[in-house]
């Protein structure tokens, strides 16, 4: 039958900004995740990774943050710059040999940032 | 250090006809995953090759194989094209150690199928 296309989440917000994007995911046997950023044209570009035995890291200008009781995952963006506006994907992967290689990838968000 | 490398970056084939495409890994990464990029279905999981051998497979049929040489370098392959294989097909390629599961990613091959 037809596809429906994904309808994804957007945040909009100003130069400057922090800016917070969120990610629910569905396998509570996930023990790894990352946020990627996607440009137009471009291949996923990895932004910052976690494992699930911590709950916050820090990277420039990027923090994920893991809870693992809601499976909820969320990267913040601080002083958001007009080259950040992209989509991002949070990702997913699970120890063991059934799950090499493999990351389940969430639908995205697109953040537009206005000048 | 080079990047992933995909090629062909864009094709055009016809329902029915086959396709083969081709990732370089970055040097030193011997896993190579593909997935396919499509706006109704996003980012899914095609397959992972590891030392030559097919270690994991996503959920898609047949048609779509592929293969890994002893330079990790990988090919996947599309047979019987049909409408909707019209996709972005990315590579990513994974180091070892701490880093193991963070994937790189190409610049992927856009495929339109008429």
């Amino acid at each position: 039958g037809e596809s429906v296309g994904l309808h994804l989440p957007t945040l909009s917000v100003q130069e400057g900004d922090n800016s917070i994007i969120n990610c629910a995911y569905s396998n509570s046997a996930s023990d790894y995740f990352i946020w990627y950023k996607q440009e137009s044209g471009k291949g996923p570009q990895f932004i910052i990774d976690i494992r699930s035995n911590m709950d916050k890291r820090q990277g420039q200008r990027v923090t994920v943050l893991l809870n693992k009781t809601v499976k909820h995952l969320s990267l913040q963006i601080a002083a958001t710059q007009p080259g950040d506006s992209a989509v991002y994907f949070c990702a997913e992967n699970r120890a063991g040999g059934t799950s090499y290689g493999k990351l389940t990838f969430g639908q995205g968000t697109i953040l537009t940032v206005h000048p | 250090k080079a990047g992933v490398t995909q090629t062909p970056r864009y094709l055009i084939k016809t329902r029915g006809q086959q396709v083969t495409l081709s990732c370089s890994p970055i040097s030193g990464h011997r896993s190579v995953s593909w997935y396919q990029q499509t706006p109704g279905q996003g980012l899914q999981f095609l397959f992972e090759y590891f030392s030559e051998t097919q270690r994991n497979k996503g959920n898609f049929p047949g048609r779509f194989s592929g293969r890994q040489f002893s330079n990790s370098r990988s090919e996947m392959n599309v047979s019987t094209l049909e409408l909707g294989d019209s996709a972005l097909y990315l590579c990513a390629s994974t180091g070892g150690g701490r880093a193991a599961n963070e994937q790189f990613f190409g610049p992927g091959t856009r495929l339109t199928v008429l």
